[in-house]
This record gives structure tokens, sequence and C-alpha cells, in this order.
């Protein structure tokens, strides 16, 4: 089925700091990906939805200079938590769809951001 | 925009009874329903589906119904097992299409005691 894989899986870094987060699709290509938050025993909260070759579109509330969205190719996507604080530290995971396959929406394996 | 509301929130078992996990949304234009699996740490699974097409769909010991009507769906797990204890989510989506976001429910954290 269709794969999608997520780097890294874990992350510290210190507050201020960026951090960017990629989610690429292994075989198939995705024009759309979709980026989660997740904090602890919280449900999965969209921030954003990734569209290959144009401006992505942000969830009400999600500030867009602070998460930047770069999709740049078919299967390549990439978060970047820009001048990262401690509340910034979660669960990030992102998501597409094979519309070739008719499977479900498959998910990356997330990374777990902790901002020191 | 779509609401999905998702009950209980914990729900406890001893191996072998049947869990049921019920959700509702609120776009009628979604068509879409997955159940993902999530275990601590780890990248939610899909577990099973159903389009609005269709009012039911089992897989094993795992059932999916679906009421467009009321706009609820439910999960049923039988015969669980320990190794069934996760957090399940509930979706919805306006389309099967890849561009169309799901929106989750709250999540709900079924243990099932040996």
């Amino acid at each position: 089925g269709a794969v999608v894989s997520q780097h890294p899986s874990r992350v510290i870094c210190k507050s201020g700091t960026s951090v960017k987060i990629e989610c690429r699709s292994l075989d198939f290509q995705a024009t759309t990906m979709f980026w989660y938050r997740q904090f602890p025993k919280q449900s999965l909260m969209l921030m954003a939805t990734s569209n290959e070759g144009s401006k992505a579109t942000y969830e009400q509330g999600v500030e867009k200079d602070k998460f930047l969205i770069n999709h740049a190719s078919l299967t390549l996507s990439t978060l970047t938590v820009t001048s990262a604080h401690p509340e910034d530290s979660s669960f990030y995971i992102c998501s597409a769809r094979d519309p070739g396959t008719g499977d479900g929406y498959t998910f990356g394996s997330g990374t777990r951001l902790t901002v020191v | 925009g779509e609401n999905v509301e998702q009950h209980p929130s914990t729900l406890s078992v001893q191996e072998g009874d049947s869990a049921v996990i019920k959700c509702t949304y609120s776009d009628s234009a979604s068509n879409y329903f997955p159940w993902y699996k999530q275990e601590l740490g780890k990248r939610p699974q899909l577990i099973i589906d159903i389009r609005s097409n269709v009012g039911e769909k089992k897989d094993q010991r795992i059932a999916v119904t679906l009421n467009k009507t009321a706009k609820h769906f439910s999960l049923h797990i039988t015969e669980t097992q320990p190794e069934d204890s996760a957090v399940y989510f509930c979706a919805a989506s306006p389309s099967g299409g890849s561009n169309y976001k799901l929106t989750f429910g709250k999540g709900t954290l079924l243990t099932v005691n040996p």
C-alpha cells in the first residue's frame, strides 16, 4: 500500500531556533499533503493543507509565518517550525492519500518535537 | 466546516466482550468515514472505512455501520483482545478524493482487560 515517510522521528531544539520536518510519499505522487499536530492525549488537529506548486492553506488560528510549508515536488512536503518555543512541543504528523489505489489516508510516522 | 463528535472518550471491556464506539458528523456533504487505531507514540493506522453508498462493512472482528440520514456511524469490535487496546479515532471527509481533508473525532481510549 501507499507509504509516507517522515523525518526526523524525534528532535530536540533550543527555544528560538527553527526545525524542519520532511514528509515524503514513497511510491505515489501526492499533490496534496496534510499536516497535523497532536498534543498528549488529544486528537489530531489539522494545521494546514500542503499543495504542490502553490501556497499552503492554513487552518484558522495557525500562524502561517511560524509554520512554513513548502511542497516543491509531487513527493515531498516540508514543515518548518520557526522560532520555536516550548509551547510548540508536540507530535507533528503528515498524511496523504494515493488516489490511484482507493486506500484511506496514509500517515507518516510522526515527529516528536521538544523545545527546551 | 465539519464537526465530528465521538463517544465515549474511554471504554474498558473484558477480553472477549464487544466494544462499540459512536460518532456523529455535521456536514451532509461528508461521504467518506474512516476509523483509525493509534498506539502510544505511533502513527494512526487505518483499520476500516466506509463510504456513504454503503450502510455496513465488516472485516473479520471489526465492523462499521453508517446511518447517513441520522449522520452517525459506529465502530464495532467483537471478541476483543488485549492487543486491541489503543486509542481509536473516527473521521469524516466530504470526499474520498485526495484533496479533501479529514476531520477527526476526539478519540476513544479502549482498554481490553485480560
